[in-house]
């Protein structure tokens, strides 16, 4: 089985920098990914880390570990639209399984 | 390149009836995927198709949910009857033969009374 845990809520003020963690326990591993959902809306493909280091995409970056089964989604310069639902995922190992098993997700609520 | 669309984008029905969600993937994409969120918890996988195949149903519920994918095209996801605990927002997902990341759709809000 896969479990993976990241915080419920993060608070933050806009044109702050905000890191968001995820640690996952699996019985192998496939990649780390990231998704971004606004309310009511599709969740939104942000990053993927199969090796350890950081992926930096514009004003988002993510950083995997995979040592420490450990990663997390930095967001800088932040904005009010970043307001929205973060969630990690991993790719089931087993051959063939695209799945993805998703984290709870991290509401990210950006005040003025 | 228009994206997953999903429809209806909501739905409400009494225990017992039946309802069918549709998906229209990304055109050209291969993979398809059905996922759901339950009471805001995490988004679970419920099954994944390669074109008009079942490539894996292991997170399918039960025997209530049909999911047919005619022509490798459009999805469909039955359930019948639907129960209470099957509320939720399901979400279908596409994606190439080799992308990491998933287009997901909007997700069809299903509202079971």
């Amino acid at each position: 089985g896969q479990s993976l845990e990241q915080p419920s809520e993060v608070t933050a003020v806009e044109g702050a920098i905000v890191q968001i963690n995820c640690t996952y326990q699996t019985s192998g591993f496939y990649g780390l990914s990231w998704y971004q959902q606004h309310d009511g809306g599709a969740p939104t493909f942000l990053s993927y880390n199969g090796l350890d280091g950081l992926e930096e995409t514009g004003r988002f970056s993510s950083f995997l570990s995979r040592s420490d089964s450990y990663g997390y989604l930095l967001l800088q310069e932040l904005q009010m639209k970043d307001s929205a639902s973060y969630f990690c995922a991993v790719r089931d190992p087993d051959t063939g399984r695209r799945a993805l098993t998703f984290g709870s997700g991290t509401r990210l609520q950006v005040q003025p | 390149e228009a994206g997953v669309t999903q429809f209806p984008s909501h739905s409400v029905i009494e225990k017992g009836q039946t309802v069918t969600l549709r998906c229209d993937p990304i055109s050209g994409h291969d993979n398809l995927y059905w996922y759901r969120r339950v009471m805001g918890k995490e988004i679970k996988f419920l099954l994944h198709f390669v074109k008009e195949s079942k490539q894996d149903e292991s997170g399918m519920p039960n025997n209530r949910f049909l999911a047919e994918r005619t022509g490798g095209t459009y999805s469909t996801l039955k359930v019948q009857p639907a129960e209470l605990e099957d509320s939720g927002v399901y979400f279908c997902a596409s994606s190439p033969v080799t992308a990491y990341g998933y287009t997901f759709g909007s997700g069809t809000r299903l509202t079971v009374v």
